[in-house]
């Protein structure tokens, strides 16, 4: 079954960038999403269709994505955006199957 | 404002089945796909299943084809999953969540526990 892959933790200092990948073998012609979920929450949306971010998300969250790799940005990473992200997509088919990353632990400290 | 309020979860035995429920309101449920994710204790996300607006169209993350049904009633903007022969492996938080491909709208989950 398809999967994609993302690291398991990312640590920055507040201030600096975070980045964060995602890589599967179908982004370069499937969507990436990026799911935000702090402790003890639902997940938030905070990319969809690989760069677009919805009304409310902070400018500072960006993402693109390159052949098989997708890549959220976090520009000057706050203390408020330590959470687990994942990345969301669907294999090459486009079939409405879709799969999640393992997700990436973001320490901002 | 949109919402989706998840219930059912409970403690089961393997072996045993389980229906959840997810009531939507604030946006036209009959417009949208549904999707059911999981998330085991200290496990990340996991998509489970979805169903297309009319219901004519159904999928499956493989491990729980043939135990679990997806289904939905949009008279009461309702929709379901159906887990029969439940073990171990399906302990988790069950989140309902809107489908327009990104998954914009959640509830706040539901626990089901297999021990």
């Amino acid at each position: 079954s398809y999967e994609v892959t993302q690291p398991p933790s990312v640590s920055v200092s507040p201030g600096q960038t975070a980045r964060i990948t995602c890589s599967g073998d179908a982004l370069p012609k499937r969507y990436a999403y990026w799911y935000q979920q702090k402790s003890g929450q639902a997940p938030v949306l905070v990319i969809f269709e690989d760069s677009k971010r919805p009304s409310g998300i902070p400018e500072r969250f960006s993402a693109s994505t390159s052949g098989t790799l997708a890549t959220l940005t976090i520009s000057g990473a706050q203390v408020e955006d330590e959470a687990d992200y994942y990345c969301y997509s669907t294999d090459i088919t486009g079939n409405r199957n879709w799969v999640f990353g393992g997700g990436t632990k973001l320490t901002v400290l | 404002e949109m919402q989706l309020e998840e219930s059912g979860g409970d403690l089961v035995q393997p072996g045993e089945s389980l229906r959840l429920s997810c009531v939507a309101s604030g946006f036209p449920f009959s417009r949208y796909w549904m999707t059911w994710v999981r998330q085991a204790p200290g496990k990340g996300l996991e998509w489970v299943a979805n169903i297309k607006f009319d219901g004519h169209e159904r999928n499956y993350v493989d491990s729980v084809k043939g135990r679990f049904t997806i289904s939905r009633d949009n008279a009461n903007n309702s929709v379901y999953l159906q887990m029969n022969s439940l073990s171990a492996e399906d302990a988790a938080v069950y989140y309902c969540a809107r489908d327009r491909y990104d998954m914009d709208v959640w509830g706040k989950g539901t626990t089901v526990t297999v021990s």
